[in-house]
């Protein structure tokens, strides 16, 4: 398996642009996560779903964040208008029912100027 | 809302020495897990406990939960350069579904 896949794995755009995160999770995971890491706030979750359905999006910063689940084998993240206070490495983590493991992308290097 | 906290935030030494990461709660977590993230990755699973008391060992890193499963230590015997990174702990909760709660690691800087 080639692990959990996101892309781009750097992305930086300019203020008021729209971002979107793209996220494959490992095959036959059913728990999907969107985290956000900074040095100052660390690991923070935004939102997660379970079998495709967001389960708890409590996270997600305000309305200029979205994300979808249309599949079992694809996720996005959307920032709509992009702030520089969105600058962030965003990753995406899958797991198992009744595994508490879960497996990280690489993460996108996000940097909005 | 559940509160891991660990110490130290971030530790420098030099290879060959021992050191102790620890990672505290006032909460009861079902496992604990313990990750480690290389700069540009995102965090490895390296292991989990579920049972108060547990130890675990991984060639020179010993893991142990709290009897109370409120704590838990990861012990790094001879550190080398390789053992570098940023260590997390992470809390599961069964009323919380599948759901983790991060502690906010440590950076370890081993220098050779």
């Amino acid at each position: 398996d080639a692990g959990v896949i996101q892309s781009p794995r750097h992305e930086v755009t300019e203020m008021g642009q729209e971002v979107t995160l793209r996220c494959k999770p490992i095959s036959g995971h059913d728990y999907l996560f969107w985290y956000r890491q900074t040095m100052m706030r660390g690991l923070e979750l935004l939102i997660y779903f379970n079998n495709n359905v967001p389960i708890d999006d409590s996270g997600m910063p305000e309305d200029r964040f979205s994300a979808k689940m249309p599949n079992a084998s694809f996720s996005t993240l959307k920032i709509q208008p992009s702030e520089p206070r969105d600058s962030a490495v965003y990753f995406c983590a899958s797991s198992l029912v009744g595994n508490y493991g879960y497996t990280f992308g690489s993460g996108t290097r996000l940097t909005v100027v | 809302t559940q509160l891991l906290e660990q110490s130290p935030q971030f530790l420098s030494i030099q290879e060959g020495e021992n050191l102790t990461v620890y990672c505290n709660s006032s909460s009861v977590f079902s496992s604990l897990q313990w990750y480690r993230q290389e700069p540009g990755e995102g965090p490895v699973l390296l292991v989990t406990v579920v049972t108060g008391g547990e130890v675990k060992k991984l060639k020179r890193l010993t893991f142990q939960f709290g009897d109370a499963r409120k704590d838990s230590s990861l012990h790094i015997t001879a550190a080398q350069p390789g053992d570098t990174g940023l260590y997390l702990c992470a809390g599961a909760t069964s009323n919380a579904g599948n759901m983790l709660t991060f502690g906010g690691g440590t950076r370890l800087m081993v220098k050779p």
